[in-house]
């Protein structure tokens, strides 16, 4: 059983607008979240994350809401970039971290 | 040079064959991982070990095996490689202090034909 969901595989969004990419997760212990971007042909690299004991992390263009009685996240990037086209994946951190499927991200011109 | 190396960075190999994919890191972390990826299955945990002396199975173990020769290096095996092997694979370290420190290698492209 997925631990981790991102129900959307892919997302168009043009230049400019937010991007709101949406997670859900099953395990109420979850304490930390994060997201990672991958290009192609590289590794994921972190972005932002949230401690359990907060409900907002925002770094720059990036933020990350975290609704606990939902089980849910979600990452805000406003305004959208064309450098913002690739892969995000919603994790959770246990021992180890647990990814979701991830969601592709197209900035449209 | 990068944080994390891994080699090769494509292999393309036949049914049955043994290969081994390495990964070495410079970050000095305890903490090391294999994570493979699929099209639209994301990143599963393959192996991880917390130290030189300690391995665990991660959520799809089957078909590979580990070796941590060292703090710095990390390898895969498959001992015998089938078409469903093929896919992407990533090593990643960590200092232990949070998911933000995963550092991952740019991984490695391998074909089982």
């Amino acid at each position: 059983d997925q631990q981790v969901k991102q129900n959307s595989p892919s997302l168009s969004v043009q230049e400019g607008r937010i991007s709101i990419l949406n997670c859900d997760y099953t395990n109420s212990m979850f304490d930390y979240f994060l997201w990672y971007k991958k290009y192609p042909a590289e590794g994921p690299t972190f972005l932002i994350s949230i401690s359990s004991i907060k409900d907002k992390n925002e770094d720059g263009r990036f933020t990350v809401f975290l609704n606990k009685s939902a089980k849910h996240l979600s990452l805000h990037i406003v305004p959208s970039q064309p450098g913002d086209s690739a892969v995000y994946f919603c994790a959770a951190l246990d021992d180890k971290i647990i990814f979701g499927k991830g969601t592709r991200l197209h900035i449209l011109p | 040079d990068a944080d994390v190396t891994q080699t090769p960075r494509n292999r393309i190999t036949k049914t049955g064959k043994r290969i081994m994919l390495e990964c070495s890191q410079t970050k000095g972390h305890d903490r090391m991982y294999w994570y493979r990826q699929d099209p639209g299955l994301g990143l599963r945990l393959i192996y991880y070990s917390f130290d030189v002396k300690d391995i665990n199975k991660g959520e799809i173990s089957d078909g590979y095996s580990v070796s941590r020769q060292a703090q710095a290096k990390f390898s895969l095996s498959l001992e015998s490689a089938i078409p469903n092997q093929t896919a992407l694979y990533f090593c990643a370290t960590s200092g232990g202090t949070g998911g933000g420190g995963y550092t991952f290698g740019s991984g490695t492209r391998l074909t089982v034909v």
